[in-house]
C-alpha cells in the first residue's frame, strides 16, 4: 500500500541551525512527493515538490531530494529562521491512481532566537 | 475565485445537533478532498471526489458523516448528531489532475467546536 512516515516532533532549534526532517514512503510505481507547511493560524500550503527520482524540490531555502533507492524525501534547510516555525507535512500522490494523497502525521518545528 | 474557500470559518454547536460545512473549490479542479485535523494531530483523510466517479468514502469515521458534491463543484460535509469528539478543524482541498503532478490547494478550514 501507500504510506508516509515522517520524523516525530516536536523539533526545537536555535536560529541559524541546520534543519533536517526525515520522511520515508511506501508506494507502488513512481509517486510524486510533496512537503506542505502550516504556519500558526493558517491553512496548509505547498512548500516544494518532486515528481521523479533524483529530482530536487526547493523553495524559501528549503530543499528535498527524491531518493528512490532509499524511498526518502527528507526536508533540509541550512539556516532556519524564527519565521520557519510551523508544522511540516510530507505527502505522496501515487502515479496512476487519480489524485489520492497520503500525508504524514506532521512535524512541529519551533525556532527560537 | 482565487483559492479554495470554506464556510463557516468557525462553528460552535451543541452535542446532538447536525452541522453542514461548505467548500468551494478552485474553478476547474476535478478533485476535491475533505480532511479532519484534530488538535496536535496530523491530517485524517475523510472523503475524496474525483470528477463524476463514485467518491472514496473510506475515511469517514462513522455513518453520522456524509458528504456530497453538487455539479462537480461545491461540496458539503454533513455531520449528524454531533459528538464532542467531532471537534476539530475540517479542511477542504482541491486539485486538477495532470498526470502524477497533482498539487492540492487547501482552504483555510472550518473550526468546529461541539459543546
Amino acid at each position: 500500500g501507500n504510506s508516509v512516515t515522517q520524523m516525530e516532533g516536536p523539533v526545537t532549534l536555535s536560529e541559524e541551525a541546520f534543519l533536517t526532517i526525515n520522511c520515508t514512503y511506501t508506494a507502488t510505481g513512481y509517486p510524486s512527493l510533496f512537503w506542505y507547511v502550516q504556519y500558526p493560524g493558517e491553512g496548509l500550503q505547498l512548500l516544494l515538490k518532486a515528481t521523479k527520482a533524483d529530482d530536487k524540490g526547493s523553495n524559501k531555502g528549503f530543499e528535498a531530494t527524491y531518493r528512490k533507492e532509499t524511498t526518502s524525501f527528507h526536508l533540509e534547510k541550512g539556516s532556519v529562521q524564527v519565521s520557519d516555525s510551523a508544522v511540516y507535512f510530507c505527502a505522496l500522490s501515487p502515479a496512476n491512481t487519480g489524485n489520492q494523497f497520503y500525508f504524514g502525521t506532521g512535524t512541529s518545528l519551533t525556532v527560537i532566537p | 475565485g482565487a483559492g479554495v474557500s470554506q464556510s463557516p470559518s468557525n462553528k460552535v454547536t451543541e452535542k446532538g445537533k447536525d452541522v453542514e460545512l461548505r467548500c468551494d473549490p478552485i474553478s476547474g479542479h476535478t478533485a476535491l478532498y475533505w480532511y479532519r485535523q484534530s488538535l496536535g494531530q496530523g491530517l485524517e483523510f475523510l472523503i475524496y471526489f474525483q470528477g463524476n466517479s463514485a467518491p472514496d468514502k473510506s475515511g469517514l469515521p462513522s455513518d453520522r458523516f456524509s458528504a456530497e458534491r453538487t455539479g462537480g463543484s461545491v461540496s458539503t460535509l454533513t455531520i449528524q448528531r454531533t459528538q464532542q469528539e467531532d471537534s476539530a478543524v475540517y479542511l477542504c482541498a482541491s486539485s486538477f489532475q495532470r498526470g502524477g503532478h497533482n498539487e492540492q490547494f487547501f482552504g483555510p478550514g472550518t473550526r468546529l467546536t461541539v459543546l
